[in-house]
């Protein structure tokens, strides 16, 4: 079952510029997770922000949470070709008992020099 | 350096064949995780175990079985019930408890043949 869909499937920007990536999902959830993924690669965990938090910093990256609105979005200011990846949003969803997350189908990035 | 490792990186499989991708950690985590992911689309969970000798069926588990003797490992097995097999298999590891997100592998890449 997927419950994140994220927004858009697809962004292209240049390199400087930042770049926002946005999730909605269906159900109560106990945290919302993001993830990159570079070509062919495993996931990497990049942040993760819990559902009493509506705002979280880790480095370049921005995230936000609207548990009213069941949204979430990524910043990444100052994008570097090196941010050039898929992002996944995941939630741990409150309805299920064990901790396994849902991903979304996300956004590919595309950072050009 | 703890890490969660798969193995192979490429697998072929012919027709009718039972194949078994490998899937070790050294981060001590008692969740472990299978999901596929199709070209261009998010992750689907396949099977999970939060503790050993024991594991639960996911949200595609036809097809696949699963073991999990020991707390490090957790492999996976493409049966040749598994009709569509040719995709990217990535396992996951976590804590229980306090969760703060998945460590993935880097995948194994399955190819029909």
């Amino acid at each position: 079952s997927q419950q994140g869909e994220e927004d858009p499937q697809a962004l292209s920007i240049q390199e400087g510029e930042n770049a926002t990536m946005n999730c909605s999902y269906k159900t109560s959830i106990n945290n919302l997770q993001w993830y990159r993924q570079n070509s062919g690669r495993g996931l990497v965990h990049l942040i993760l922000i819990r559902s009493n938090e509506r705002e979280k910093h880790s480095g370049r990256l921005r995230v936000t949470l609207d548990t009213s609105k069941k949204s979430s979005s990524l910043l990444i200011t100052a994008s570097r070709a090196a941010d050039t990846a898929s992002y996944f949003c995941a939630t741990d969803p409150k309805i299920q008992g064990a901790q396994k997350l849902v991903f979304g189908q996300g956004t590919r990035l595309t950072i050009n020099p | 350096d703890g890490g969660i490792t798969q193995s192979p990186k490429y697998l072929f499989r012919k027709e009718g064949q039972n194949v078994t991708l490998s899937c070790e950690q050294n981060l001590n985590h008692d969740a472990m995780y299978w999901y596929r992911q199709d070209p261009g689309q998010g992750l689907r969970l396949i099977y999970y175990s939060q503790i050993v000798n024991d594991f639960q069926k996911g949200d595609i588990a036809e097809g696949y079985s699963v073991s999990r003797e020991k707390k490090e490992s957790f492999p996976l097995t493409v049966t040749s019930a598994q009709k569509n097999p040719t995709a990217f298999y990535l396992c996951a590891s976590s804590i229980t408890g306090y969760f703060d997100g998945y460590t993935f592998g880097s995948g194994t890449r399955l190819t029909v043949v």
